[in-house]
């Protein structure tokens, strides 16, 4: 069964330092979802890709996140300088189309610790 | 602003026992409805979705959820709860803005499951 890919599963970084996750989606699915889930809480939507390009960034903290889908196929995520409050899980999603009707599919998502 | 309300932080079910877990969606027309189960430190899994006809709609391990278009609700449920259902369950709404489909996400319900 085809699956979202993300690595890594677990990042400890010190505050003020770079990191970066990855995601490659399922094979031919157009869109692509970064969320991010603080503990407790829901997932919260970063940047939503249709193909290579952005969609929706509306909640991306531009200061210090950036968030590239080169090719249309995997994306990367990155944090410079990350900051303590940047501690959550990271998840990828992908869906077939973006124009409605579809599912997402997660991966399993990167745990974030900054120290 | 497109909403969901899970009204409840923590659920506990006799295992055996039927369940209810309650979402609200705040939304001007009919949007496209989700629940995912999240099991602790994984990513989220599809448990069934809502497109359009039939507002009872089957999920997977034996999960059911009823559309309310009146109430704005879309319940999940189960018959008989088993032990392994213990997670977080988060239901989504889905809906159109600028061509393509966003998905938000309530806070979830975590469900314990006593023997």
């Amino acid at each position: 069964e085809a699956e979202v890919a993300q690595s890594p599963r677990y990042k400890i970084t010190e505050k003020s330092q770079a990191v970066a996750f990855w995601c490659d989606p399922i094979s031919g699915h157009a869109t692509l979802y970064w969320y991010r889930q603080i503990l407790g809480q829901g997932p919260e939507l970063l940047v939503q890709f249709q193909d290579e390009s952005v969609v929706d960034d509306s909640q991306l903290p531009k200061d210090r996140f950036s968030a590239e889908r080169l090719k249309g196929v995997d994306s990367t995520l990155k944090i410079q300088p990350a900051e303590l409050g940047d501690s959550a899980m990271y998840l990828c999603a992908s869906s077939l189309i973006g124009q409605g009707r579809t599912e997402a599919f997660f991966g399993q998502g990167t745990r974030l610790t900054v120290v | 602003a497109q909403s969901v309300t899970q009204p409840d932080i923590h659920i506990t079910v006799s295992e055996g026992a039927s369940l209810e877990l309650r979402c609200n969606y705040s939304y001007g027309a009919t949007p496209y409805l989700f629940w995912y189960v999240q099991s602790p430190g994984q990513g989220l899994q599809l448990l069934l979705k809502y497109f359009s006809g039939d507002t009872l709609v089957q999920g997977i391990k034996g999960f059911e959820a009823e559309f309310k278009r009146s109430q704005s609700s879309f319940n999940l449920r189960k018959p008989s709860v088993h032990w392994s259902d213990a997670a977080e369950y988060f239901c989504a709404v889905g809906f159109m803005n600028t061509g393509f489909q966003k998905l938000v996400f309530g806070t979830g319900t975590r469900l314990l499951v006593s023997p």
